[in-house]
């Protein structure tokens, strides 16, 4: 099965900040990776598609970038509402499986 | 607006069964296939289940093959997860998940339900 190993494991950071969360796969995943951000108590709320494809009315301050299988999350500017818990989830073997890493949680510096 | 709004979830003992139900609005239910995912106290998130849009195709997690089964009602715009065998490590909220159209990411999900499994 396809490993996501993200990193860090938790950061962090201040309003205003450029943050940057990555992702690694165990294999190549083209670029058939997803970003989601989840608040306490929350369900996951998808951010990026296709490793770099913004979810219809996300911020554009949410960006994705990579392929095969290195991936990054960057937050442009931190802002109070984006200190959350970052997933990444890999479907390039979907609909056999798909995986989640582990989790990075942005928390106020 | 899409909905899907999770019941079921509740206090089992290990060893024993719950139903799980997801009721969906707000988008031709038919037309996408489904999943439940499921995250244990204070850990990530975990895929457990997919199924496809008539039903005709399912795949599991390893950890609950030959102890759950995911299914749908399309006439009642409803996803089911049927669970036995439950073990303290099926412990976790499980939520409901639409499959997105062109790209099998997860873009509307539930609130999710509690599934508690302890004696």
């Amino acid at each position: 099965a396809i490993q996501l190993t993200q990193s860090p494991s938790s950061l962090s950071a201040s309003v205003g900040d450029r943050v940057t969360i990555t992702c690694r796969a165990s294999q190549g995943i083209s670029s058939a990776l997803a970003w989601y951000q989840q608040k306490p108590g929350k369900a996951p709320k998808l951010l990026i598609y296709d490793a770099s494809s913004l979810e219809s009315g996300v911020p554009s301050r949410f960006s994705g970038s990579g392929s095969g299988t290195d991936f990054t999350l960057t937050i442009s500017s931190l802002q109070p509402e984006d200190f959350a818990t970052y997933y990444c989830q890999q479907f390039n073997s979907y609909p056999l499986s798909t995986t989640f890493g582990g989790g990075t949680k942005v928390e106020i510096k | 607006e899409v909905q899907l709004v999770e019941s079921g979830g509740g206090l089992v003992q290990p060893g024993g069964s719950l139903r799980l139900s997801c009721a969906a609005s707000g988008f031709t239910f038919s037309s996408y296939w489904m999943s439940w995912v499921r995250q244990a106290p204070g850990k990530g998130l975990e895929w457990v289940a997919n199924i496809k849009q008539d039903g005709s195709e399912k795949y599991y997690v390893d950890s609950v093959k030959g102890r759950f089964t995911i299914s749908r009602d399309n006439a009642k715009n409803s996803l089911y997860l049927q669970m036995n065998s439950l073990r303290a490590e099926d412990t976790a909220v499980y939520y409901c998940a639409r499959v997105g159209h062109y790209t099998p990411d997860f873009d509307y999900w539930g609130q999710g339900t509690l599934v508690t499994v302890s004696s």
